[in-house]
């Protein structure tokens, strides 16, 4: 098995700019994380899906920030307009949730920077 | 809410020695509790997961314990080597999510 696959592994960008990266699962996983890993807060979960269907997305910081997963093999996090505060390394999990807590398998991450 | 914290932040030993990470919570109602490993510019790898009905969990030269009414777990790295280099999380799970603590950056050297 891949693994969790996240594209690009590296984006510079500008102010202002839409940015959208994306996560495919690991095949057969039920459940869709996104999280942001910076200096200062150190890793954060932003929004979750089970099914397809978002569950919590609290941790979406602002409007400016949306998720969608139009099917169990794909997922997208867009940023429009982005902000320079917006550089971080935003990861994608996955796992197979039935009952109780499931293991998360993690991506390698994208590594975005805001100019 | 729900706040997590490692001590030490940062640990620098040579090779060999056998060392202790902590990780603190503030709030015991959670379900378990995950140590991670990542290296630098690479994601998370489990390392142990603790069941909240476990008081500790072992792999190879690493022990994770967990005592919920404290607010406390350590892992336990025996023998140190190089390839140990690396940050450890750790992150309390409350239902679904995980709740990372801040880190511990451990370097092993020769």
């Amino acid at each position: 098995d891949a693994g969790v696959i996240q594209s690009p592994r590296h984006e510079v960008t500008e102010m202002g700019q839409e940015v959208t990266l994306r996560c495919k699962p690991i095949s057969g996983h039920n459940s869709l994380f996104w999280y942001r890993q910076t200096m200062m807060r150190g890793l954060e979960l932003l929004i979750y899906f089970n099914n397809n269907v978002p569950i919590d997305d609290s941790g979406m910081p602002e409007d400016r920030f949306s998720a969608k997963m139009p099917n169990a093999s794909f997922s997208t996090l867009k940023i429009q307009p982005s902000e320079p505060r917006d550089s971080a390394v935003y990861f994608c999990a996955s796992s197979f949730r039935s009952n109780g807590y499931n293991e998360q398998f993690f991506g390698p991450g994208t590594r975005l920077t805001v100019l | 809410k729900q706040e997590v914290t490692q001590i030490p932040a940062a640990l620098s030993v040579p090779e060999g020695e056998n060392l202790v990470l902590n990780c603190s919570f503030t709030d015991s109602a959670i379900y378990n509790l995950q140590w991670f490993r990542q290296d630098p510019g690479k994601g998370l790898t489990s390392l142990l997961l603790i069941q909240s009905s476990q008081r500790e969990q072992t792999s190879g030269r690493l022990n994770a314990s967990l005592d919920k009414s404290s607010g406390r777990s350590t892992l336990y790295i025996a023998a140190s080597q190089p390839g140990d280099s690396a940050t450890y999380l750790c992150a309390v799970i409350v239902t679904d999510k995980l709740i990372f603590g801040t880190g511990t950056r451990l370097q092993v050297f020769p």
